[in-house]
């Protein structure tokens, strides 16, 4: 069964600067999905960035960039600039791409402060 | 655009008693989806999937069953809630496929006391 670890319970950043949160998983699949999730304090689930397993580069969306280093089953999520409004519960997740109905898989979560 | 509805939003229920959480979706056809609970605020833990109208897979055995009446129509139901049914609710829709993106509801907090 695929498992996936966020290692940092917490984290904190002072605004405007970087802050990169871990995860790492694991999978005996060759093919399959990573992404990042937001959690504000609405509790919203909210898609931040999505990687193909695939794909050696790795995926950007604005200040959101990952690091995804397959062989080492290790997807990393840099915040750049960080504004007071990326304060949230970050979930990394993981979908296998053998079924059609793409169960997700999530870690723990790590709850990021952000300080002016 | 596509929209995903769930409610309500709150629920304070007492043990024992039925449960009914609706979700729907809007702008899309033919969606797959899911019921995810959330329990502390951590981790997600899939429930139930549903690729089509009477179509539905338990991924944990519990207190909860699942229907999907219409095409984007998604209802989480319960005969007699127990204590541990307490958590955050979340609904959720895919695209056909897997490389489709889950895109998830406001959820609903149910307190069973």
């Amino acid at each position: 069964a695929q498992t996936v670890t966020q290692s940092q319970p917490e984290m904190s950043v002072q605004e405007a600067e970087t802050v990169t949160l871990s995860c790492t998983y694991d999978t005996s699949e060759s093919d399959y999905y990573l992404f990042w999730y937001k959690q504000p304090p609405s509790r919203q689930m909210i898609l931040v960035i999505r990687q193909e397993a695939y794909k050696q580069q790795n995926a950007t969306e604005n200040r959101f960039s990952v690091n995804f280093q397959k062989a080492a089953k290790s997807f990393s999520l840099k915040i750049s600039d960080s504004q007071l409004g990326d304060a949230a519960m970050y979930f990394c997740a993981y979908r296998g791409g053998g079924t059609s109905y793409g169960k997700l898989t999530f870690g723990q979560g790590t709850i990021l402060t952000v300080h002016p | 655009s596509q929209t995903i509805h769930q409610w309500p939003a709150t629920l304070v229920q007492p043990v024992g008693s039925p449960l009914s959480l609706e979700c729907t979706v809007e702008g899309t056809s033919n969606p797959n989806l899911y019921w995810y609970r959330q329990a502390a605020g951590r981790g997600l833990q899939l429930l139930f999937y549903s690729v089509g109208i009477g179509q539905i897979s338990s991924e944990v055995p519990q207190n909860l069953s699942a229907s999907r009446p219409q095409d984007r129509q998604f209802i989480l139901s319960s005969k007699k809630l127990l204590l541990s049914d307490s958590g955050f609710y979340l609904c959720a829709w895919s695209g056909r496929g897997p490389r489709e993106t889950q895109y998830f509801g406001p959820g609903t907090r149910l307190l069973v006391l």
